[in-house]
């Protein structure tokens, strides 16, 4: 079956500009996570849903940043405003409720 | 903050070479994964190790758990120059998010 996936897979947009991030996770699994991670470190956490549960949003860096889940499937990160700092590979992450973590290929966001 | 640490941060070795990195973590677990990373792009899930379990085999993966030291340890035997990537833990407690660790940079040399 077909994996996670994101859309787009690069972003450049200029200081300021609002942009949306897509994430398709694998059909059936609850659980949804969005990471972000910038050039040579670790994943940094983002916001995590888990079924029809309050999504757990404490590693939003800013109130810049949000995320929605509809219907329990496709998720969409925003980021408004964007800044030069904001500039990094935004990983979605999906799984069923417990267990192995499957990554999508992330996006690209360069912010000029 | 990050749950875990991974110790080295970069590790050289020889293809032949066996590959031993390790991970750190703070709070309870019921389970820790091993994550590998090519080019920096998404992850790819190589072991789960729940926390009643000491050690696991995959392959020419080994991994072990401490959970009194809260450590784990990743061992890459006859290790091949497609293992070059990075290597990162992951720690979740029941259904809550999984929290990663800085990394571990493995570059095997042909």
């Amino acid at each position: 079956g077909a994996g996670v996936s994101q859309s787009p897979s690069n972003k450049v947009t200029e200081k300021g500009k609002d942009v949306e991030l897509r994430c398709d996770p694998i059909s059936g699994h609850t659980a949804l996570y969005w990471y972000r991670q910038s050039l040579g470190q670790g994943l940094e956490f983002l916001i995590y849903f888990q079924g029809n549960s309050a999504p757990d949003k404490s590693g939003l860096p800013s109130d810049r940043f949000s995320a929605e889940r509809t219907g329990g499937s496709v998720s969409t990160l925003t980021i408004q405003r964007t800044q030069q700092e904001d500039s990094a590979v935004y990983l979605c992450a999906s799984s069923l409720r417990t267990g192995v973590v499957y990554f999508g290929p992330g996006t690209r966001l360069t912010v000029l | 903050s990050q749950q875990g640490e991974e110790d080295p941060q970069a590790l050289s070795i020889q293809e032949g070479e066996n590959a031993t990195m390790n991970c750190s973590y703070k709070t309870s677990i019921n389970n820790l994964q091993w994550y590998r990373q090519n080019s920096g792009r998404g992850l790819v899930h190589l072991i789960l190790i729940r926390s009643n379990e000491r050690e696991k085999h995959s392959g020419r993966l080994r991994v072990t758990l401490d959970t009194s030291k809260k450590s784990s340890s990743l061992l890459i035997t006859a290790s091949r120059a497609a293992d070059t990537a990075s290597y990162f833990c992951a720690t979740g407690f029941n259904t809550d998010k999984l929290i990663f660790g800085t990394g571990t940079r493995l570059q095997v040399f042909p």
